[in-house]
Order: C-alpha cells, then sequence, then structure tokens
C-alpha cells in the first residue's frame, strides 16, 4: 500500500533560519504530491503541488519543493522562516487517475521563536 | 475561507449514539472527500464521492455511512458510536477526482 514517511515530528527554528522538512513516498508509479499546512485550530491549506513537469516547485508564502523520483522525496524548504510560519504540516500523495484521494505523512509540528 | 462548509463544528455525544456530519462542497465541485484525523492514526481518508456515486474507499468502518445528494452537499453517518471515534472529520471537495483538494474546517466530534 501506498505510504507517506515525514521524518521529523517537531522541528524548532529561530527566525531567519532556513527550513528543510522531508517527506519520502512508497509508491513507484505516477503520483501526484502535496504539501498542505495547518495553522493551529484552522482547515488544511494547500501550500503547493507536483503533478508533472518541472521537479521544482514553488508554492505560497515562499515555500519551495523539489521532487527528486530516485529518492522517492518531496522535501519542502523556505529559506527564511517566519513567527507566521508557526503551524503543521503535512505531505501527501495520490495515486495518478480519478480517484485522488489523499494519503498523508504523520504531519511536523514547526514552531518558530521569535 | 476555503468556500468548504462543515456543520457542526463541534459535537459532543455518547457512546452508541449515531450523528450526522454535513458537509457543503465549494461552488462548481463534484468530488468530495471525508477524511479522520485522530492523535494516534493521522489524518486517515475514509470516502469520496463524485457527483452523487461513491468513487472510493478507505479505512472506513462498516458502522460508518456516507451519501452525497444532487444538490453535491454530503453527509456522513457515524452510528454505534465508541470512545475510539473521538476526533478531528474533515470534507474536502474538488472539481474532479484527483486535482487539488480544498478542506472545510472540520467537525471536532467528542464521545463521552
Amino acid at each position: 500500500a501506498q505510504s507517506v514517511s515525514q521524518h521529523n515530528h517537531h522541528v524548532i527554528l529561530s527566525e531567519a533560519a532556513s527550513l528543510e522538512l522531508g517527506c519520502n513516498y512508497s509508491y513507484g508509479g505516477t503520483v501526484n504530491l502535496f504539501w498542505y499546512v495547518q495553522y493551529p485550530g484552522q482547515h488544511l491549506q494547500l501550500l503547493l503541488k507536483y503533478f508533472s513537469g518541472d521537479p521544482l516547485v514553488k508554492g505560497i508564502k515562499g515555500f519551495e519543493a523539489e521532487f527528486i523520483k530516485s529518492k522517492f522525496s518531496f522535501n519542502l524548504r523556505k529559506p527564511s522562516v517566519q513567527w507566521s510560519d508557526t503551524a503543521e504540516y503535512f505531505c501527501a500523495t495520490s495515486y495518478g487517475g480519478s480517484q485522488g484521494n489523499l494519503i498523508f505523512g504523520k504531519g511536523t509540528k514547526l514552531s518558530v521563536k521569535p | 475561507d476555503s468556500g468548504v462548509t462543515q456543520t457542526p463544528k463541534h459535537l459532543i455525544t455518547a457512546t452508541g449514539q449515531r450523528v450526522t456530519l454535513r458537509c457543503s462542497p465549494r461552488s462548481g465541485d463534484l468530488s468530495v472527500y471525508w477524511y479522520q484525523q485522530s492523535l494516534d492514526q493521522g489524518l486517515q481518508f475514509l470516502i469520496q464521492y463524485y457527483n452523487g456515486e461513491e468513487r472510493a474507499k478507505g479505512n472506513i468502518l462498516e458502522r460508518f455511512s456516507a451519501q452525497q445528494f444532487p444538490d453535491l452537499h454530503s453527509e456522513l453517518n457515524l452510528s454505534s458510536l465508541e470512545l475510539g471515534d473521538s476526533a478531528l472529520y474533515f470534507c474536502a471537495s474538488s472539481p474532479q477526482g484527483n486535482q487539488p483538494q480544498h478542506f472545510g474546517d472540520g467537525t471536532r466530534l467528542s464521545i463521552l
């Protein structure tokens, strides 16, 4: 069965530090990849997505992710975090095709110290 | 605001009871997904409907059922509730299957 692994449960950074959150998926076929963010008490918001094409994907709020097929990875990056980036981040994948249901990682909680 | 509306926001009930969670998708979206978020299991896909028909099933218990109505809103019915069913239940919608999903604020279900 397809699965997603997020290596870090909780990351604590100071403002202006660089961020990289790891994500690995297990499926070897065509996959769609997503990063969602959940701010405290809010719904999940889409940060960025990869369906095909340029493996370096730029999303909202200065986030980007790189799809590396050989490593089954889709790591999320941001050069300089802000206190307002404090949230939980979820990597997700879906099979190619019409179903589209998302398989989520366990999430990484990011705390940014001012 | 994602455009996906879920009601109620909070629900407190007792074991053995039955509840119905409601979701209105974004305007124009035909596909509705239900997810359960709990501390131990994380975010898990339950079921998907597309234009009124069941499209995919995930880790949904037999005590749970769902449907999508002609106006495209969806309901998730949970019966014979157990303490372990306490969780946040999210609805998401997309125009068709396999497109980015937009999530509602969720319904927090607490079983006493």
